[in-house]
């Protein structure tokens, strides 16, 4: 079955420190990989995704993240934390191959604290 | 960028009434769109997927005769709590699909409504 995980329910890190946000996936094929940040009460934003060609992604809010085919792991990053990035983050995978569903499969999500 | 807005933003109504949720494309033409509950310190669960134009698609387990979901147009699809009682609180969510953007384009997500069944 398809599934995503998300190994760490928290993750806390120090203001400007690196932080990283793990990601694994089982899902057959060439997955479309997404990462979503929710803030309390709100909806989910877009943050980056793969799609295919350079497995380093960069997105929003200087968010990056790495595919690795070979550990089905996309794990989201970002240089220096701020106390602002801490929120509630969401990996996503779509499996391009179910057409016209577009259905997601969502992680349990990481809150990630950022200690100033 | 696409924006989904949805409406309201929180909700509270007596047990036995019944709630609608409105989520609006407010820039593109929202061919498919998605409405997720999801718990508190949980992730989103799926609940239906909606095409414009046809009857919804129910994930196992959701009662479809409870969550009424139309979609009647292309910018406009909405969900509807029937009979709602205490367990039927939780955090709802849409999400859209603009058909005009290729296939790998990442869906677009509403605010979110806090549903309190008292």
């Amino acid at each position: 079955a398809q599934s995503v995980a998300q190994p760490e329910d928290q993750v806390n890190v120090a203001e400007g420190n690196p932080l990283t946000v793990k990601c694994t996936y089982s899902v057959s094929g060439n997955p479309y990989l997404f990462w979503y940040v929710q803030y309390p009460n709100r909806g989910l934003q877009f943050l980056l995704k793969y799609i295919t060609g350079d497995n380093l992604v960069k997105g929003s809010y200087g968010f990056e993240a790495e595919f690795n085919k070979s550990q089905t792991s996309f794990h989201l990053k970002k240089p220096s934390a701020l106390v602002s990035d801490s929120a509630l983050y969401f990996c996503a995978v779509r499996d391009p191959t179910t057409s016209g569903t577009y259905k997601y499969i969502f992680g349990t999500g990481t809150r990630l604290k950022v200690l100033a | 960028g696409a924006v989904v807005s949805q409406h309201p933003s929180w909700v509270i109504c007596k047990s036995g009434t019944s709630v609608k949720i409105e989520c609006r494309s407010l820039d593109f033409q929202a061919t498919t769109m998605f409405w997720y509950r999801q718990f508190p310190k949980q992730s989103l669960m799926l609940m239906a997927t909606s095409n414009e134009g046809s009857k919804a698609t129910y994930e196992q387990g959701v009662e479809k005769d409870k969550f009424l979901i139309n979609h009647a147009s292309l910018t406009l699809s909405t969900l509807t709590v029937t009979s709602a009682h205490p367990e039927d609180s939780s955090f709802y969510i849409c999400s859209a699909r603009d058909g005009g953007r290729p296939r790998d384009t990442e869906a677009f997500f509403g605010q979110g409504t806090r549903l309190t069944v008292v």
